[in-house]
């Protein structure tokens, strides 16, 4: 079974900096199949990125996604208050752990 | 618009069977490619899918909860219910309904139903 690991666990940032979060596959995975999803305390998970690199309807582009194989990214390329959250990539069944986007 | 709802009860004790139904509208179980998936979030911890189902009556299962997870549809209520067995309170969560296309992407979610299991 895929296992996908994101880091950091934790990214700390001041608002208008960049996010890079990493997601990486213990196997090959189909791109097409490759989510992001962002998560705020007490709200349920929001689609992002699907097909590794398409924004979702209504995501800023702000917001990219990139990677094929084994190693996806998620970028933010400058932080708004609203975008500190805890981001989750998946393939299929399969969830990371997450990484939260924390102000610093 | 898409909407899901997840309902059920809020407390359950331990060997106890959850039931959870999830109401949705906006599309139909029927149209070829649709399927709901159930998701669930422990308190603090990460994501984990449990169970789909498809247009087409395809069933699929968590591999580590299979022998305690089965889910159905009601294509004319809109309607897609979970039963877990023998629950602990390890399966204290947030449970999700979402609705998944075929390529497996979860393009909508319901906003959970925190299940706590407790004597």
């Amino acid at each position: 079974e895929i296992v996908l690991t994101q880091s950091p666990g934790t990214l700390s940032l001041s608002p208008g900096e960049r996010a890079t979060l990493s997601c990486r596959a213990s196997q090959s995975v189909s791109s097409s199949s490759l989510a992001w999803f962002q998560q705020k305390p007490g709200q349920a998970p929001r689609l992002l990125i699907y097909g590794a690199s398409s924004r979702a309807t209504g995501i800023p582009d702000r917001f990219s996604g990139s990677g094929s194989g084994t190693d996806f990214t998620l970028a933010i390329s400058r932080l708004e208050p609203e975008d500190f959250a805890v981001y989750y990539c998946q393939h299929y069944r399969t969830f990371g752990g997450g990484t939260k986007v924390e102000i610093k | 618009q898409v909407t899901l709802r997840e309902s059920g009860p809020a407390l359950v004790k331990p060997t106890q069977t959850l039931t959870l139904t999830c109401t949705f509208s906006g599309f139909s179980l029927s149209t070829s490619g649709m399927c709901v998936s159930w998701i669930r979030q422990p308190p603090g911890k990460a994501l984990e899918w449990l169970a789909r189902i498809d247009w087409d009556d395809d069933e699929f299962y968590s591999t580590s909860l299979k022998t305690r997870l089965t889910i159905s549809k009601d294509t004319s209520k809109n309607q897609v219910v979970l039963t877990m067995t023998n629950m602990d309170p390890v399966d204290t969560a947030t449970y999700y309904c979402a609705r998944t296309l075929s390529s497996g992407i979860f393009d909508y979610w319901g906003q959970g139903a925190l299940v706590t299991v407790s004597s």
